[in-house]
């Protein structure tokens, strides 16, 4: 079965600290794997993109890193701020342009 | 950036009225997707859509909901005959042609079913 899950399920962080956020994929035949953030009340947006032959990518304090071997990927927030506050959702592009959604990691950023 | 453009923000709906939905995507994308979020749940995907018909669709999309582009230019999801479970947020993307161009995403439509 096509499916994504993401842990933790939420978390909460002091303002300027880091975090990190796991997921778990298995698609088939995988296409390649993104992070998006959705703000509350806001559709989500994309923030990584990663294919089968990248391990990492930034994007400003965002770094995702992919391990297709063992299907996990991981999105890391340095020095977060308190627009940091939303749901990071994992999603798995597969087949013809299918998507399988994490249920996503909500993260609330605290001063 | 260009943005997807979803109307309403929030529909109030009786049970077993008919909604529609609607969607206007950035102007040169050529796929287009629905996808709902039950709250509290996954994000899952409807439909996809190209040169004017369905390309895909899960099985949630039954004969109750049905899509199309009547002017080029909008995207409408249509559902008949709501039932309460189909209270979520509804989800219009569109992506452009090349193969990894990501899916850009309106903020959704909050559909609530009384």
């Amino acid at each position: 079965k096509n499916q994504v899950e993401q842990s933790p399920q939420s978390l909460i962080i002091l303002e300027g600290k880091n975090c990190t956020l796991q997921c778990n994929y298995t698609v088939s035949p995988f296409s390649n794997l993104r992070w998006y953030k959705q703000d509350t009340g806001r559709g989500p947006v994309s923030l990584t993109i990663m294919t089968f032959s990248e391990n990492t990518k930034s994007n400003g304090r965002y770094t995702a890193t992919l391990d297709a071997d063992t299907k996990q990927s991981s999105l890391h927030i340095t020095a977060s701020q308190l627009s940091d506050s939303a749901s990071y959702i994992c999603v798995a592009h597969y087949g013809n342009n299918r998507l399988a959604f994490g249920k996503g990691n909500q993260v609330v950023v605290i001063p | 950036e260009p943005e997807v453009t979803q109307t309403p923000s929030h529909q109030v709906t009786q049970m077993g009225q008919e909604v529609i939905l609607r969607c206007v995507p950035i102007s040169n994308h050529l796929y287009f997707y629905w996808y709902r979020q039950i709250l509290g749940q996954k994000v899952e995907f409807l439909v996809s859509f190209y040169n004017n018909e369905i390309s895909e669709k899960s099985e949630i999309f039954d004969d109750q909901f049905s899509v199309e582009r009547p002017d080029g230019s909008n995207f409408t999801l249509k559902i008949r005959s709501t039932k309460l479970e189909d209270s979520a947020m509804y989800f219009c993307a569109a992506r452009g042609g090349m193969g990894n161009q990501p899916q850009h995403f309106g903020d959704g439509t909050r559909l609530s079913i009384l």
